[in-house]
């Protein structure tokens, strides 16, 4: 299997600009997470998605920021204006969600450095 | 707020000397699990842990959870610069989710 696939690697971008950054899951995967990891923060949750519906966005740090997941090999996070404290390495995971009970592995992308001037 | 607190931050070792990283957390998880990030990447899941007082080893590595399941710890022996990485736990809290909280976070690096 391909494993998480991430784009852009690298994005460069001035304030205010908008950002799309871009994952495509695990084949077969029904759960796919947005996080962002920064220095100061480590690693947080931003939203989480169950069968392409958003379950959890409440890491979502405000309404720059977006998520959609049209379909189960998809999923988009868009910021929309960037700022400057945006700047982190944005990580997409995904794994096979069976019950809440069950403890699954998520299998993370390479991630998208995010760089906002 | 953050839930799970790791020990110590940063580590700074030689080549075959024992190691040990803590996290805590005044919760209860369902589950633990130890990941591990290498430079570049994205974490790579180690080992999951969910009973109480549980013991897993992963070659050198040795995995603790602890009885009231609140705390969990990973020892090295013999440290090896391939275990050069930042280690992080992370903690499933149960209920109807499969949300994980991820901990702080320990860079370990090994010197040869």
């Amino acid at each position: 299997d391909a494993g998480v696939i991430q784009s852009p690697r690298h994005e460069v971008t001035e304030m205010g600009q908008e950002v799309t950054l871009r994952c495509k899951p695990i084949s077969g995967h029904n759960s796919l997470f947005w996080y962002r990891q920064t220095m100061m923060r480590g690693l947080e949750l931003l939203i989480y998605f169950n069968n392409n519906v958003p379950i959890d966005d409440s890491g979502m740090p405000e309404d720059r920021f977006s998520a959609k997941m049209p379909n189960a090999s998809f999923s988009t996070l868009k910021i929309q204006p960037s700022e400057p404290r945006d700047s982190a390495v944005y990580f997409c995971a995904s794994s096979s969600f069976l019950a809440p009970s069950h403890t699954d592995t998520q299998y993370f992308g390479p991630g998208t450095r995010l760089t906002v001037l | 707020t953050q839930l799970l607190e790791q020990s110590p931050q940063f580590l700074s070792i030689q080549e075959g000397e024992n190691l040990t990283v803590y996290c805590n957390s005044s919760s209860v998880f369902s589950s633990l699990q130890w990941y591990r990030q290498e430079p570049g990447e994205g974490p790579v899941l180690l080992v999951t842990v969910v009973t109480g007082g549980e013991v897993k080893k992963l070659k050198r590595l040795t995995f603790q959870f602890g009885d009231a399941r609140k705390d969990s710890s990973l020892h090295i022996t013999a440290a090896q610069p391939g275990d050069t990485g930042l280690y992080l736990c992370a903690a499933l809290y149960g209920g109807a989710t499969n949300k994980l909280i991820f901990g702080t976070g320990t860079l370990l690096a090994v010197q040869p």
